[in-house]
């Protein structure tokens, strides 16, 4: 069965700073992996997502993140965080195309420290 | 323009009692879900219809059941509320078809919040 560990439920970085948020799966097949944001009472918005055309995949707001087989990971990083980026980050995973069950891990919230 | 609406916002409610969510999507497309969001932010999958035909089903209790009038709508149902419902729904659409051949984005709406007393 597929899964997903996000490492770190708390992150805190420094405005300027770099932002890296963790992010491990498990599938038993090629998954398709996906990073979205929650800001504080809101839906969900995806950030990307990774469908196996490139590695290393760009998302909105300066977000990237890249996937690393060997390593099970799909890990979210940022050059230069921003206050407008404190939210609630989740990683998510999943085996099939079109209508999907994603498989969401436990979020990390971002705090960005003037 | 609102793409994927909730209604209501918030929903403060007795036990035992029985209460529905109301979506709708505005975006044309042919798959709807609802997903929970406990106390710890945690992300389960609950439903998922296609053109109306349920797809995914979860193990959820039957006190909830989904209702798909047409393909833009996916209503919640929850009989005999407990208070372990409490908690945050989510509806999203996305394109998706169960034929597949592309990886979908699904659309999130903002959130229900359930309070049951």
């Amino acid at each position: 069965a597929q899964s997903v560990t996000q490492l770190g439920s708390h992150v805190s970085v420094s405005e300027g700073a770099l932002v890296l948020l963790r992010c491990n799966y498990s599938s038993s097949v090629p998954p398709y992996l996906f990073w979205y944001v929650q800001y504080p009472n809101q839906g969900l918005q995806l950030l990307l997502k990774y469908t196996s055309a490139a590695t290393l995949v760009k998302g909105i707001n300066g977000f990237e993140a890249e996937f690393k087989k060997s390593e099970t990971s799909f890990h979210l990083t940022k050059p230069s965080a921003h206050m407008s980026d404190a939210a609630e980050y989740f990683c998510a995973v999943t085996e099939t195309q079109g209508a999907q069950k994603l498989v969401f891990g436990q979020g990390t919230r971002l705090t960005i420290n003037p | 323009d609102t793409a994927v609406s909730q209604t209501p916002k918030y929903l403060v409610t007795q036990m035992g009692n029985d209460k529905s969510i109301k979506c709708e999507q505005n975006l044309g497309h042919d798959t709807m879900y609802w997903y929970k969001q406990d106390s710890k932010k945690f992300l389960k999958i609950m439903f998922s219809y296609n053109n109306k035909e349920l797809i995914i089903n979860e193990t959820v209790p039957n006190r909830f059941s989904p209702k798909s009038p047409d393909k833009a709508h996916l209503n919640l149902h929850i009989n005999s509320l407990e208070l372990g419902d409490s908690a945050v729904y989510f509806c999203a659409s996305s394109q998706g078809s169960t034929s597949g051949g592309w990886i979908d984005t699904q659309y999130f709406g903002p959130g229900t919040r359930l309070t049951v007393l």
